[in-house]
């Protein structure tokens, strides 16, 4: 199974409205990010936390990281209809030296107008 | 600026026929390079990563190969495409512990 997975499967909102979804991973990480995919283009890097971090802000994304729960969650404030896209959290491990990174299956995000 | 291309973007052949897939990252050195492939609706697989030329590790065993010819060149192919081969291939490069920066993906659709 994958180290990350995310929640919910999908999510649709309307414009102006929060959007929260969630990642569990199993094993120890050094970083956990997100990303986000527009229907059939390459993923786009969002945000990156660090192990020791707990929170990080960048624009209207809000991410957190509990590592004694192995869950992070990424928030979208306001939202709009251009942030219609799937949304993966990736993990990097501890036992990795080479910067790899593990998917998970993605939460597909609708906002309507 | 950093800029990564994939081409083709789209690509349809026969079962049984070669594959080359090719990623070429500028305005860096020495990245590190990985090859992923994404089934319809699904999370990425990473199927190759390599960190200097011809430097090349599989996490997948499976009817694919990559290559490193050259630091900022790296290449995904078959000899034999099966049908299960079809997907969407993403290549991308990091340094350190940062984000990744992917291309635009190849659509492969084995017939």
């Amino acid at each position: 199974s994958q180290q990350g997975e995310e929640d919910p499967q999908a999510l649709s909102i309307q414009e102006g409205e929060n959007a929260t979804m969630n990642c569990s991973y199993k094993t120890s990480i050094n970083n956990l990010q997100w990303y986000r995919q527009n229907s059939g283009r390459g993923l786009v890097h969002l945000i990156l936390i660090r192990s020791n971090e707990r929170e990080k802000h960048s624009g209207r994304l809000r991410v957190t990281l509990d590592t004694s729960k192995k869950s992070s969650s990424l928030l979208i404030t306001a939202s709009r209809a251009a942030d219609t896209a799937s949304y993966f959290c990736a993990t990097g491990l501890t036992t990795d030296s080479w910067g790899k990174l593990q998917f998970g299956a993605g939460t597909q995000v609708v906002v309507t107008p | 600026s950093q800029t990564i291309h994939q081409w083709p973007a789209t690509l349809v052949q026969p079962v049984g026929s070669p594959l080359s897939l090719e990623c070429t990252v500028e305005g860096t050195s020495n990245p590190n390079l990985y090859w992923y492939r994404q089934a319809a609706g699904r999370g990425l697989q990473l199927l190759f990563y390599s960190v200097g030329i011809g430097q090349i590790s599989s996490e997948v065993p499976q009817n694919l190969s990559a290559s490193r010819p050259q630091d900022r060149q790296f290449i995904l192919s078959s000899k034999k495409l099966l049908l299960s081969d079809s997907g969407f291939y993403l290549c991308a490069w990091s340094q350190g512990i940062k984000g990744y920066t992917f291309g635009s993906g190849t659509r492969l659709t084995v017939v």
